[in-house]
């Protein structure tokens, strides 16, 4: 049973368009929510967080999203870039539970000339 | 500034060999993860530590799998014996704190070793 989703594995976009990916989670009890980049044959690098407290944290680019009640939290690229083509990892961690970050199977993000 | 340095990057075996995947982490990092990677189950934790000692394996899938970490600067994870299935990418992070305190301390990555059993 998936705790944190990515419903779409892949997508692509325009150079200069903005890329939404998308992320769902299940469990309420996660305090914060981040997201990593990972190119091919290398490590996920972070990338931006949130905290459940909040519905928005902006970092240059990259804007995520948190909207509580759906359990649904987005990453907004803007204008996206031929570097941005990689594979986005959504995690969700809780600060009362564990020290466990739970991944989601990955977008993979195809930005197109 | 070295990062997480993961060794091999490659490993190809044959079934029921032994296979160990090596792992040093940042230095000053007191949290070592182990992780997989693969199509279907995408990036799964396998185990972690935190000062060496090991928190939680409930992601260990079966009794092949093992990990130790004999001190703060090197960690191993062992497959005896290996089979098909366990071909995937491994990677090893580290992190200062765990994940309970301030985001500003996130995971560090190793670059993975990609281990396919034939």
């Amino acid at each position: 049973d998936q705790q944190v989703k990515q419903n779409s594995p892949s997508l692509s976009v325009q150079e200069g368009r903005i890329s939404i990916l998308n992320c769902d989670y299940t469990n309420s009890m996660f305090d914060y929510f981040l997201w990593y980049k990972k190119y091919p044959a290398e490590g996920p690098t972070f990338l931006i967080s949130i905290s459940s407290i909040k519905d928005k944290n902006e970092d240059g680019r990259f804007t995520v999203f948190l909207n509580k009640s759906a359990k649904h939290l987005s990453l907004h690229i803007v204008p996206s870039q031929p570097g941005d083509s990689a594979v986005y990892f959504c995690a969700a961690s809780s600060l009362n539970r564990d020290d466990k970050i739970i991944f989601g199977k990955g977008t993979r993000l195809h930005i197109l000339p | 500034d070295a990062g997480v340095i993961q060794s091999p990057r490659h490993e190809v075996t044959e079934m029921g060999q032994e296979v160990t995947l090596r792992c040093k982490p940042i230095s000053g990092h007191d949290y070592l993860f182990w992780y997989r990677q693969t199509m279907m189950r995408g990036l799964e934790l396998l185990i972690y530590f935190n000062n060496n000692v090991p928190i939680d394996d409930s992601g260990m899938p079966e009794d092949r799998f093992s990990a130790k970490m004999p001190n703060a600067s090197f960690s191993t994870l062992k497959i005896q014996p290996s089979e098909p299935r366990d071909s995937a990418v491994y990677f090893c992070a580290s992190s200062l704190g765990g994940t309970g305190l301030p985001v500003d301390q996130p995971q560090h990555f190793g670059d993975g070793t990609r281990l396919s059993i034939l």
